[in-house]
């Protein structure tokens, strides 16, 4: 039972465009979101998180907006540029546990 | 200050042999996770580790996978009888304490138990 999932497997942006990355979930109880960014051969890095209690945050070029009635969340990157060609994944967890769930991840290729 | 460390960075081993697998988490983080990544797949939760109390072992895909975290801090995770299907790239994370609802531990909320990663150990079973 995957309960985050990311259902583009990859997605292709011109440098200054707008990226979105979608991921969906399905369990009710997960009160807090994360998206993580991974390069090849590196640990995956935290990117920006969002509460349940909020519907977007921002950080720079990064945006997340929460639905909790469609238990979608999604990562806006404006303008994107190629260093932000990676794997994100997103992740989401209840604040009764300490564990994520992550998605399967989207990788985003920024083309100059 | 240093970050997560894990060793070995790359492990060959032939089917059915024993693995050992260590972590050092960022000192002071008591929760500590380890999570594998197969090829083309997300990351797969194994386990979790939170102070002293009993580890969430519920990740753990067979009873060849255990795992030990030593006086609080570095974890050790061990694969027997390694299987073809155990080739992942196995990463571990740490993260300051996690509160839970029944207030046991306090938690920079702020962070959301944001985790952070090793570059993990990519392991290879012939």
């Amino acid at each position: 039972d995957q309960q985050v999932k990311q259902n583009s497997p990859s997605l292709s942006v011109q440098e200054g465009r707008i990226s979105i990355l979608n991921c969906d979930y399905t369990n009710s109880m997960f009160d807090y979101f994360l998206w993580y960014k991974k390069y090849p051969a590196e640990g995956p890095t935290f990117l920006i998180s969002i509460s349940s209690i909020k519907d977007k945050n921002e950080d720079g070029r990064f945006t997340v907006f929460l639905n909790k009635s469609a238990k979608h969340l999604s990562l806006h990157i404006v303008p994107s540029q190629p260093g932000d060609s990676a794997v994100y994944f997103c992740a989401a967890g209840s604040s009764n546990t300490g564990k994520l769930i992550f998605g399967q991840g989207t990788t985003l290729q920024v083309k100059p | 200050g240093a970050g997560v460390s894990q060793s070995p960075s790359n492990k060959v081993t032939e089917k059915g042999k024993d693995v050992e697998l260590r972590c050092d988490p960022i000192s002071g983080h008591t929760a500590l996770y380890w999570y594998r990544q197969s090829l083309g797949q997300g990351l797969e939760f194994l386990i979790y580790f939170q102070g002293n109390s009993a580890p969430d072992k519920s990740g753990l895909p067979s009873d060849r996978f255990s795992a030990e975290r030593t006086g609080g801090s570095v974890s050790t995770l061990t694969i027997q009888r390694t299987q073809q299907e155990d080739s992942a790239v196995y990463l571990c994370a740490s993260s300051l304490p996690h509160i839970t609802s029944g207030g046991n531990y306090t938690n920079s909320m702020s962070s959301y138990n944001e985790q952070f990663f090793g570059p993990g150990t990519r392991l290879t079973v012939l």
